[in-house]
């Protein structure tokens, strides 16, 4: 799978857009972005994934660059209750059960 | 509410203690996965059963045995562990490849963790 690289931490003011960058510029062609979230002690929750078009859906929005080096997962109006760690995860499609890999993340904090 | 349950949500136990985790999922998938959480630690791949059958080990230490007796229930059993062993014990399942719907996209749903120390 390919590596990912995030930021460790960021900050967004509540009702503001929260957009965490991914760099994953060794993706194969057949490799998909998938963005997930941990918010503290819980277990990891789906946001959103895609593979070279840009993605929408209620919780997020996915910006994927045409050369698929690099992603932006955007909240659209962050809340509190968004805090969390955001993960980006590159992997292929196998046709298996197959194995997420988990990075540090980007931590994000939501503020007043 | 995800659709997996984990039990028990705490577990406190000694080295030479033999305890088993639970997992039970709701949503009708066959893929089941154990990862573990260390502090501070990226979530790791323990391992993953498909249609009941393990298919991946990730050198895990022996003492962990996975026990996949159906598609629905996934458990853990730990015996003479260590203190470093204490962790966040999470289970996610999913689709199998081939079925519909956007969730076969490798799109894990996740429970809520065993918190697990070792003394």
């Amino acid at each position: 799978d390919a590596k990912t690289t995030q930021p460790p931490s960021m900050d967004c003011a509540e009702g503001r857009a929260a957009n965490l960058p991914c760099n994953h510029s060794t993706i194969s062609g057949n490799e998909y972005v998938y963005w997930y979230r941990q918010i503290h002690s819980q277990g990891p929750q789906y946001i959103i994934h895609g593979l070279k078009n840009n993605e929408t859906n209620e919780m997020a929005s996915l910006i994927i660059t045409e050369d698929r080096k690099s992603s932006t997962l955007i909240l659209p109006h962050a809340t509190l209750r968004d805090t969390a760690v955001y993960y980006c995860i590159v992997r292929a499609f196998t046709g298996t059960a197959s194995k997420l890999t988990f990075g540090t993340g980007t931590r994000l904090q939501v503020t007043l | 509410e995800t659709g997996v349950t984990q039990t028990p949500r705490h577990l406190v136990m000694g080295m030479t203690n033999k305890k088993s985790l639970k997992c039970e999922q709701h949503l009708g998938h066959n893929a089941m996965y154990w990862y573990k959480q260390s502090a501070k630690k990226p979530l790791e791949l323990m391992f993953v059963y498909n249609f009941k059958e393990q298919t991946e080990n990730n050198s895990v230490p022996s003492r962990f045995s996975p026990e996949c007796p159906n598609s629905s229930h996934l458990f853990l059993h730990l015996h003479t562990l260590q203190p470093e062993d204490s962790a966040l014990y999470l289970c996610a399942s999913s689709h199998p490849t081939g079925t519909s719907g956007r969730t076969s996209y490798n799109e894990q749903f996740f429970g809520p963790g065993t918190r697990l120390t070792v003394l």
